[in-house]
């Protein structure tokens, strides 16, 4: 069945860099395209970015540079790498798979990894 | 960036009512609409797709309907499981968006 797991740390220091690894199960990457949400607590849902089954990249220009995707398709793993983390970067991140035929819809989800900055 | 607009952002509705919810796109998204249902610590779950296509495994009391700008998100007969936040998000264009959600409680 179609699974997606986030890892990642429950802390990170103002100013450093976040890193989050989505291992997928149940399907291929080089099929569907993954995608990474986050959500602040009690907040709403943020689009983030997105890694095609090509290999190419998306981001949410609100991120501008501190973004960025990457693969190993091997793996099955999708990375998430974030610079110069701020506390209102604290947030569940979620990565999940896009439905095969309508760009920008997610049909499984990660449970998410409540990463918090801390000062 | 298109902005999405949900309301309202809470409702409080009785077992077996019929609870409606809003969603306005700040321009025209051709029913690239889907709903999200979210309970308490978990992960989204797809609902709803392209404004009225009901994902696999949903229960057929949620409905979707809409065009251009306006959505809406309809459960019949209310039941307890329902309890949740419930989002709108835009699939027409990159980013996609979501709407700020709303919090449906049990009366």
């Amino acid at each position: 069945q179609v699974q997606l797991k986030e890892t990642g740390p429950d802390l990170v220091q103002l100013t450093q860099t976040l890193s989050i690894t989505c291992t997928v199960s149940g399907f291929s990457l080089t099929t569907y395209n993954v995608h990474w949400v986050r959500q602040p607590p009690g907040k709403g849902l943020e689009w983030m970015g997105a890694m095609w089954n090509g290999g190419g990249t998306d981001y949410n220009s609100a991120f501008k540079s501190r973004l960025s995707i990457s693969r190993d398709t091997s793996k099955s793993q999708v990375f998430l790498k974030m610079n110069s983390l701020q506390t209102d970067d604290t947030a569940k991140y979620f990565c999940a798979r896009e439905v095969g035929n309508y760009p920008g819809v997610f049909d499984y989800w990660g449970q998410g990894v409540m990463v918090t900055v801390s000062s | 960036d298109i902005q999405m607009t949900q309301s309202p952002a809470s409702l409080s509705a009785s077992l077996g009512e019929t609870v409606t919810i809003e969603c306005l796109a700040s321009e025209d998204i051709y029913s690239n609409l889907a709903w999200y249902q979210q309970k308490p610590g978990k992960s989204p779950q797809l609902l709803i797709y392209y404004a009225n296509s009901l994902n696999d495994g949903v229960p057929s009391r949620f409905s979707g309907s809409g065009s251009g700008t306006q959505y809406s998100l309809k459960i019949n007969s209310l039941q307890s499981e329902d309890v949740s936040i419930y989002f709108c998000q835009q699939n027409y264009d990159s980013p996609w968006t979501f709407g700020g959600g709303t919090k449906l409680e049990l009366k």
